[in-house]
């Protein structure tokens, strides 16, 4: 039930693109995104809607793949700020229970 | 500024004691909920309630306690029955339970050692 990330971790240069994935294998009605820094809380990023409805930062982009119930963030152009544990969280509809990955921890180096 | 806040954000306690978590939000969220984060293993539901006096178990919640008595207060109490307590809790709000565009907003967390 808890989705999957891939790649659970991830380096890459200033200025490097990165792509994190989240498969469910439950029907999805949204997924939502998160970046967590060590120690500190999840700070939200996107919300993506079956239909294509999306809301969130401006400077992230993301998809979602109703079929294949998976969605991908897209991190372009990395800067040393993006480092931190990214978490995708699934939401099903039928229990209004966001359900969390493992998360995909990044570290950008300069 | 508005906001979630948690006291304390490190705690220790003996085993077979019980601790209370506070969380405390001033966004005028009706929902509000509980997640405990160990290494590797992300965020795992503990509680939620969409309203007050009103609380539902998440997917880990033998051994733990919540009451919802203000809009503005969700506390947690880790029980002696919790098997495992030493964790990461993160306290979180959204405007509601229902809504699939409604993203939540979270605490800085409190670390509870237990030994």
């Amino acid at each position: 039930q808890q989705p999957v990330q891939s790649p659970q971790a991830v380096i890459l240069r200033e200025g490097e693109d990165a792509v994190i994935n989240c498969s469910s294998s439950k029907a999805l009605y949204s997924v939502h995104w998160y970046r967590q820094k060590h120690g500190e809380a999840p700070v939200f990023l996107m919300i993506l809607l079956k239909g294509g409805e999306q809301k969130g930062h401006d400077k992230i982009s993301a998809s979602f793949n109703e079929k294949k119930q998976q969605s991908s963030l897209y991190l372009t152009a990395s800067q040393l700020s993006y480092s931190g544990t990214y978490f995708c969280g699934t939401y099903g509809g039928a229990t209004n229970k966001l359900i969390f990955g493992t998360g995909t921890l990044l570290a950008v180096q300069p | 500024d508005g906001g979630i806040t948690q006291s304390p954000k490190y705690l220790f306690r003996k085993e077979g004691q019980n601790v209370t978590l506070s969380c405390e939000q001033n966004l005028n969220h009706d929902a509000m909920y509980w997640y405990r984060q160990d290494p590797g293993q992300g965020l795992r539901l503990i509680y939620y309630s969409q309203i007050v006096n009103d609380f539902q178990k998440g997917d880990i919640a033998e051994g733990y306690s919540v009451s919802r008595e203000k809009k503005e207060s969700f506390p947690l109490t880790v029980t002696s029955a919790q098997k495992n307590p030493t964790a990461f809790y993160l306290c979180a709000s959204s405007i509601s339970l229902a809504g699939v565009l409604n993203e939540q907003y979270f605490g800085p967390g409190t670390r509870l050692t237990v030994t």
